[in-house]
């Protein structure tokens, strides 16, 4: 069955540095995504990303976040200048079109010390 | 409250009894979707059930919506220790956003 995949499975970096979570979609799907779950809270939305442009973004998704689509199969998340408080299980998603099931990836452990 | 409250946070059961889990939200939507989440590890897909379903199925699986009461309820049945793990309700309104409810915790004891 396709699945979103995602690397690193865990990453741990100082404060300040910069951070790149790669993803891969779902082949034939159009619509991604990013979330966060920090330690024992909700899961958040961070972005939606849509014919090469980012559709939706939530308070969270500020100027020390950015997505790119570099390449017809990978979909990134970089994080400029990391803080503790951005320590948390990333999670990239797709879905074929809007309002259909959405699919997650595992997930990328992101530790900042 | 926020949208997508799980009710109880927390359930304990024994292996072979049915497992109920409820979800409240506030706003209108387009669909609700459950998801399951072993411990630190991803969401896996449950079951999309849509504005204008009531009902849906999927193996041990049930999902039923009420959108006058702006609720949606899940039941495993004939549950197994394997289906230990954080379940959680998704809205999705306008736009492809999904709000996460807080999760029930289940535990199926063997």
């Amino acid at each position: 069955e396709p699945e979103v995949t995602q690397t690193p499975s865990h990453q741990v970096t100082q404060m300040g540095q910069e951070v790149i979570l790669r993803c891969v979609p779902i082949s034939n799907h159009l619509y991604f995504y990013w979330y966060r779950q920090i330690l024992g809270q909700k899961v958040e939305f961070l972005v939606s990303f849509y014919n090469n442009e980012i559709s939706e973004k939530s308070e969270i998704f500020d100027d020390q976040f950015s997505v790119e689509r570099p390449d017809g199969s990978n979909f990134t998340l970089k994080i400029r200048s990391t803080k503790l408080e951005d320590s948390a299980m990333y999670f990239c998603a797709s879905s074929a079109t809007v309002g259909n099931t959405i699919y997650f990836g595992e997930g990328s452990w992101l530790t900042v010390v | 409250s926020q949208q997508g409250e799980e009710d109880p946070q927390a359930l304990s059961i024994q292996e072979g009894e049915n497992a109920t889990m409820n979800c409240s939200y506030k706003t209108s939507i387009n669909n609700l979707q459950w998801y399951r989440q072993n411990s630190g590890r991803g969401l896996v897909h449950l079951i999309l059930i849509r504005s204008n379903e009531r009902e849906k199925h999927s193996g041990r699986l049930r999902v039923t919506l009420d959108t006058s009461k702006k609720s949606s309820s899940l039941l495993i049945t004939a549950s197994r220790a394997a289906d230990t793990a954080s379940y959680f309700c998704a809205t999705n309104n306008a736009g492809n956003m999904l709000t996460f409810g807080g999760g029930t915790r289940l535990m199926v004891k063997p």
